[in-house]
């Protein structure tokens, strides 16, 4: 099955940007969608079809897809970002087509 | 506004089955998916499967193959889950979560999600 790879963990300081990646084989043909799991809450999702942010989310948080890597950016970062991020496909071409990375702990210092 | 409220904690013991159920208001269930994913304490997110609410398709994770089945009732708006024969590294919080297909595309992400069971095994 697909395969989407994040680093463990990326520390960044308050106010600085974090970057977030996810690899996989020609994401760039499919739809990237980022998740926010904050310690004993439920996902969140607040980046969808690459770029796309739902209502509600601020706009400091924005993702993009070129060529074999999707990334979550977060501008200005503040305390509250501080959390789990997953990456997630649908991928089609397999019989086990909903796809999630192994989340990147984001840390503000 | 769409909420998804999930039954409440299960302690099982292992080859037992257990049965989440996730109630859905504030959209018609039928316009969308649900889609199942679990959490292992300390662990990443594990997707589980997802069925069509307009048509009962589905289609599961192969290593829960056999022992998961997902269903929705439209006359009560809810989704449930059952996995059976359980075993301790099935212990887990299970989430369920509306899927909403990319515009024009067969690709799904996950817009809200349910607040969580937990789900203990243990002998």
């Amino acid at each position: 099955s697909y395969v989407l790879t994040q680093p463990p963990s990326v520390s960044v300081a308050p106010g600085q940007t974090a970057t977030v990646t996810c690899g996989g084989d020609n994401i760039r043909s499919k739809s990237v969608h980022w998740y926010q799991q904050k310690s004993g809450q439920a996902p969140v999702l607040v980046v969808h079809d690459d770029s796309d942010r739902p209502s509600g989310i601020p706009e400091r948080f924005s993702g993009s897809n070129v060529g074999n890597t999707a990334t979550l950016t977060i501008s200005r970062v503040e305390a509250g970002d501080e959390a789990d991020y997953y990456c997630q496909v649908w991928d089609t071409s397999s019989d086990h087509p909903g796809v999630f990375g192994s989340g990147t702990k984001v840390t503000v210092l | 506004q769409v909420q998804l409220v999930q039954s409440g904690a299960e302690v099982k013991k292992p080859g037992a089955s257990v049965q989440v159920s996730c109630k859905a208001s504030g959209y018609t269930l039928t316009n969308y998916g649900i889609t199942w994913v679990r959490q292992a304490p300390g662990q990443g997110l594990e997707w589980m499967g997802w069925i069509s609410a307009h048509n009962g398709y589905t289609n599961n994770a192969q290593n829960l193959q056999g022992r998961v089945t997902m269903t929705t009732d439209t006359s009560t708006n809810t989704a449930h889950m059952e996995l059976r024969s359980l075993r301790s590294d099935d212990a887990a919080v299970y989430y369920c979560a509306r899927a909403t297909a990319v515009t024009g595309t067969p690709f799904y992400y996950f817009d809200h999600w349910g607040q969580g069971t937990l789900v203990t095994v243990s002998s």
